[in-house]
């Protein structure tokens, strides 16, 4: 069962670059959609949650948008300390306070 | 710092022997998320606590166990260990508000 998709699942950028991370969603009922970023060897750190299509979330370089169907993460003039791979989570539609399911990632890394 | 704890960091253990991880949640959640991280499969729910309960369970393998004691903290035990079982194993915690999960930093299991 394939709830999360995210594309692509690597992105090399120059700093300054900007570019868009996707997270389509097959859930229904979305109960929201999270984003996290992940560095190597951590653990997920929150950075957004959406709840509703037409809402956007913004943090520093970072704008989470979210869609009936998928979200997007913009990035904007990334910094090599945005280097990460930042994963997007729906959580079970069965349930409140329930389970996530995380898509597999995009790792992007931002070169000076 | 996301208040969530997770003890020891770094585990290396051989095939059949058994391990535990422990986990504390942030102040004041109640629920305790445990959740699998491998290379080949993303980040994989396992079980899920609520106030002492068990609440959820993902693709948790049967020589895996969990439980949340009294005072929050929770432990994954892992019995009969395999190569395969080798990864990172996260504890989450949530105290409701969104359903937004917390993770610790993690303990590296290697199971050689």
């Amino acid at each position: 069962e394939d709830q999360v998709t995210q594309s692509p699942e690597a992105l090399r950028l120059q700093e300054g670059e900007s570019s868009s991370l996707n997270c389509s969603y097959t859930v229904s009922g979305l109960r929201g959609l999270f984003w996290y970023r992940q560095d190597p060897g951590k653990g997920p750190e929150f950075l957004f949650t959406l709840y509703s299509a037409g809402e956007e979330k913004e943090k520093e370089r970072l704008k989470a948008t979210l869609t009936k169907k998928e979200s997007f993460l913009h990035i904007t003039a990334p910094k090599p300390e945005d280097s990460a791979t930042y994963l997007c989570a729906v959580p079970d539609r069965g349930s409140t306070l329930g389970r996530l399911y995380f898509g597999r990632g995009t790792q992007l890394t931002v070169w000076p | 710092d996301s208040g969530v704890t997770q003890t020891p960091k770094h585990l290396i253990t051989a095939t059949g022997q058994r391990v535990t991880l422990r986990c504390s949640p942030r102040s004041g959640d109640l629920s305790v998320y445990w959740y699998q991280q491998s290379l080949d499969q993303g980040l994989q729910f396992l079980i899920q606590y609520y106030n002492g309960e068990e609440r959820a369970k993902g693709n948790i393998l049967e020589r895996f166990s969990a439980q949340q004691f009294p005072d929050l903290h929770s432990e994954l035990n892992l019995s009969s260990l395999e190569l395969g079982d080798s990864a990172l194993y996260f504890c989450a915690s949530s105290g409701g508000q969104g359903n937004i999960q917390y993770f610790g930093a993690g303990t590296r299991l290697s199971v050689l």
